[in-house]
């Protein structure tokens, strides 16, 4: 079963690019890899999915190589409003029942 | 706002109470969740509906009892629970069956439940 691992936290500062790395060595064939964005006290928000190569929307930007064992998702220019958790999703990865991975704590300093 | 909502926004119940949480969609997504999170944990999956059927249910004790009376809505009963049960109840929907994973999900901002 995929698992995932992510950095537990992460900082930056305003207007810097910032990249989160999620490895995912035993990704399925049909598996996706999605990722959201948390606030405290709210749901996670899709920021975006992709399966392969390169995915970009208006928020940010995901790198899949080819072997697909991890992605990079790639905020641009942050803002303090991008603090937040970023979680890795890859299918059902259901280790110990924990979809979600434990997630990266991003905290942008001005 | 999100399009999935989530009633109510806090619960406080004593352990030998039954309430119900809502949650309601219509985007016409087939498939819908409840996750259970605890504070600086990640959400843990613990039923999925795929039209209008339970399809997963993570071992989840028998006080919290699922029910889908149709394609937009979502109720979690809730009966006999534990203090530790406290915790942010979030509903989620998406396109196509939920049995994959692979659909994005869309989530309500949750109920905030305690238990004394």
């Amino acid at each position: 079963l995929a698992k995932t691992t992510q950095p537990i936290s992460m900082d930056s500062y305003e207007g810097q690019e910032v990249n989160i790395t999620c490895s995912h060595n035993n990704i399925a064939t049909n598996d996706y890899i999605t990722w959201y964005q948390q606030f405290p006290s709210q749901g996670p928000r899709f920021i975006i999915q992709g399966y392969k190569t390169k995915v970009t929307n208006e928020v940010a930007s995901l790198f899949i190589p080819a072997d697909r064992k991890s992605s990079t998702l790639s905020l641009p220019r942050v803002s303090l409003s991008d603090t937040a958790v970023y979680y890795c999703l890859v299918g059902w990865n259901r280790d110990d029942k924990i979809i979600f991975g434990k997630g990266t704590r991003l905290h942008i300093l001005p | 706002d999100t399009e999935v909502t989530q009633t109510p926004k806090h619960l406080v119940m004593g352990m030998t109470n039954k309430k119900s949480l809502k949650c309601e969609q219509h985007m016409g997504h087939r498939a819908m969740y409840w996750y259970k999170q605890k504070a600086k944990k990640p959400p843990e999956l613990m039923f999925v509906y795929s039209y209008e059927k339970l399809s997963i249910n993570e071992s989840v004790p028998s006080r919290f009892s699922p029910e889908c009376p149709n394609s937009s809505l979502l109720n979690l009963h809730l009966h006999a629970l534990q203090p530790e049960d406290s915790a942010l109840y979030l509903c989620a929907s998406s396109q196509g069956s939920g049995i994959s994973g692979n659909q994005p999900q869309h989530f309500g901002d949750g109920t905030r439940l305690s238990i004394l």
